[in-house]
């Protein structure tokens, strides 16, 4: 089955402790994503990659890092949580060029 | 900048009735637009993409495009319950891989 995986789902944290989101796709998708959502706020994109080794900044970087060492993979890092990274976050990938996203079921995030 | 402008809502029609979301964009070369539905705490999912000007239909959805006005929509006919959800519409130019979304209308189906 063609899917996104993102892990953990839901995660209480605490302000300062590093923690990674995973997110795995299937589909040999180029492009790979990271989005939080917020309540009026809508999807902002955090990073993107196009390829392997190759990654960007979206709308809304700032406290975030990530990498792109496998097609398959693209893990969130917080190096240093803090409260306003409590959030809905979504993975999401798509064929090259295309815009068509899939998205993971989301993680959602807080920090305490 | 680049921005997508939805009414957020919400949007409530009768069971039964067309339901009709609206999305403007300022970016007068976008060239992809895709609506995507998103359940309440659920992941946004794909539903249409449409390319060029004028109406696309996939079942009970119709996405309409015009360039020319910058706008977008999509109706839903005989809307049901369980099209109750948040529509996100989302635009793409040619040269950027990056859609860019609007903040989503929330549409209510009362029955």
């Amino acid at each position: 089955e063609a899917q996104v995986t993102q892990n953990p789902r839901y995660l209480i944290t605490v302000t300062g402790k590093k923690l990674t989101v995973t997110c795995s796709q299937n589909m040999n998708h180029e492009y790979m994503s990271w989005y939080r959502q917020d309540p009026g706020l809508g999807l902002r994109q955090i990073y993107y990659s196009m390829n392997v080794e190759v990654t960007d900044k979206g709308d809304v970087p700032e406290g975030y890092k990530v990498s792109r060492k496998e097609k398959r993979n693209f893990p969130l890092i917080l190096e240093s949580p803090s409260p306003n990274q409590t959030s809905l976050y979504f993975c999401a990938s798509s064929p090259m060029n295309t815009g068509e996203l899939f998205f993971g079921e989301g993680s959602r995030l807080t920090v305490l | 900048q680049k921005e997508v402008e939805q009414n957020s809502g919400p949007l409530s029609v009768p069971e039964g009735a067309i339901a009709s979301l609206n999305c403007t964009y300022s970016d007068r070369v976008s060239q992809s637009f895709f609506w995507y539905r998103q359940y309440s705490g659920k992941s946004p999912e794909l539903i249409m993409s449409i390319y060029s000007n004028g109406d696309k239909e996939d079942g009970r959805f119709t996405a309409q495009l015009n360039k020319a006005s910058q706008y977008v929509s999509l109706l839903i006919r005989d809307s049901q319950p369980s099209d109750s959800a948040t529509y996100l519409c989302a635009v793409k130019t040619g040269g950027s891989y990056i859609p860019t979304f609007g903040r989503g209308t929330s549409l209510i189906v009362h029955p």
